[in-house]
């Protein structure tokens, strides 16, 4: 199947790290990517990951990937309000041209 | 650069009219794609374009139809509204080879009655 999926919701204080996680499906994924939607907008490409690497850091954002347990987390470091949004993962299909997106986890940052 | 742009924002329809949904880009992307959104189902594939001239359905395609204008647009066509269709509907493109990463419009919310 091409479900990926996500826990629907966290909620974490400003400040502390948040962790997002992920399940997908496809073992022959070549990438693996974290998108961020905020309210009334679209979706935004945040990270990705190369399936050949383990982990990934790009400032507050670390990506780690088990690829036995086709699972995905997301790490933020030190959360902020502005952090709150929802966050979709999502795998590329051995010869598609087109991305699967889990179901998104609504991250709430309170102060 | 406008990245990508959908127009309308806001649409109402009764059950049975047809509309449009327009999308255009200004980055020289390939490919294009038209994903609905509904609520704890994420984003699922309409149809996509990997090129110009060519369209492939995604996931659920039935009740839409697309067509690839030239290069920069892409739009998607509810020829007979039904209420399962009220979602937020989504364009995006990506250059070729790099179709994961993927820049979207603001969105259409739709509403049929």
């Amino acid at each position: 199947g091409e479900d990926v999926e996500q826990s629907l919701f966290l909620s974490v204080r400003e400040g502390d790290s948040s962790v997002i996680n992920c399940t997908y499906t496809d073992s022959s994924s070549t990438y693996l990517y974290w998108y961020k939607q905020e309210p009334g907008a679209g979706l935004q490409l945040l990270t990705y990951i190369f399936s050949n690497m383990d982990m990934k850091q790009d400032q507050r954002l670390t990506v780690l990937l088990n690829k036995k347990d086709k699972h995905l987390s997301l790490r933020i470091a030190d959360t902020q309000t502005g952090d709150s949004a929802i966050y979709f993962c999502a795998e590329t299909l051995s010869g598609f041209q087109k991305l699967v997106f889990g179901t998104g986890t609504r991250l709430l940052v309170s102060p | 650069n406008a990245g990508v742009t959908q127009t309308p924002k806001f649409q109402v329809l009764k059950t049975g009219q047809s509309m449009t949904l327009q999308c255009a880009q200004d980055m020289n992307h390939n490919s294009m794609y038209w994903y609905r959104q509904d609520p704890g189902m994420g984003l699922r594939l309409i149809y996509y374009s990997a090129s110009e001239g060519t369209t492939d359905k995604g996931e659920v395609p039935n009740g839409y139809n697309v067509s690839r204008l030239n290069k920069r647009e892409f739009s998607l066509r509810l020829e007979s509204a039904a209420p399962s269709q009220t979602s937020v509907y989504f364009c995006a493109s990506s250059s070729s080879g790099m179709f994961g990463t993927q820049y979207f419009g603001p969105g259409t919310r739709l509403t049929v009655l």
